[in-house]
């Protein structure tokens, strides 16, 4: 089973659409949680940690789900610039600190 | 905004000779990372770096691959015999604590001709 499954996409979308993506991972010792958004050949950048509480900033929610391994990401009144590949990144914990492991994120496009 | 800087952004190099990559981490971070990105791939975890050593690393990161961090402000990944199969693009990262996301730095692309 991999590590990380999110649905690839590519999720096209108008301007302005709510948009929600979804993933679940698969090593229940994982600790923290984040998303990360990645422009065509560009490094990944932190768009937002997640929190078993869920969190907000400003259009964008996620959500944890410990008990099911499920982590979450919503996405309101989308932008054109929105348009990347998203990323949801747990932290495995191994050796002394472990590390990020990633998927291979799902593409969304946000259309005028 | 800090910033993890990479350099070069890209570099041609022939099978089976040396490269370094160099990075310099975020000054207040003391968390150190490489990871590789193959064209159309995940990005995939090459090797941790905390207090001067290596914390962890991949089965990508094997004897061609080594790390050092020479002075107090750069952190270099050596590749000894390039193969085709290296290319790739390379991202450095840093994070002030182990519990932290990663800030990537921009990124070497590397392609072995």
């Amino acid at each position: 089973r991999k590590e990380v499954e999110q649905d690839p996409g590519p999720f096209n979308v108008p301007e302005g659409a709510t948009v929600a993506f979804n993933c679940t991972y698969s090593n229940s010792a994982s600790q923290s949680f984040f998303w990360y958004r990645q422009d065509c050949r560009k490094e990944p950048k932190l768009l937002m940690s997640v929190y078993s509480s869920g969190n907000e900033d400003g259009r964008f929610t996620a959500q944890l789900n410990r008990a099911s391994q499920y982590i979450s990401l919503l996405i309101r009144d989308s932008k054109l610039s929105d348009s990347a590949t998203y990323l949801c990144v747990p932290r495995r914990y191994g050796g002394s600190q472990g590390n990020l492991i990633f998927g291979k994120g799902t593409k969304l496009s946000v259309k005028p | 905004e800090p910033e993890v800087t990479q350099t070069p952004s890209h570099q041609v190099t022939q099978m089976g000779q040396e490269v370094i990559l160099r990075c310099v981490p975020i000054s207040n971070h003391l968390y150190f990372y490489w990871y590789r990105q193959i064209l159309g791939q995940k990005v995939e975890f090459l090797v941790s770096f905390y207090n001067n050593e290596i914390s962890e690393k991949s089965e990508i990161f094997d004897d061609q691959f080594s790390v050092e961090r020479p002075d107090g402000s750069n952190f270099t990944l050596k590749i000894r015999s390039t193969k085709l199969e290296d290319s790739a693009m390379y991202f450095c990262a840093s994070s002030a604590d182990s519990g932290y996301g990663y800030t990537f730095g921009s990124g070497t692309r590397l392609t072995v001709v």
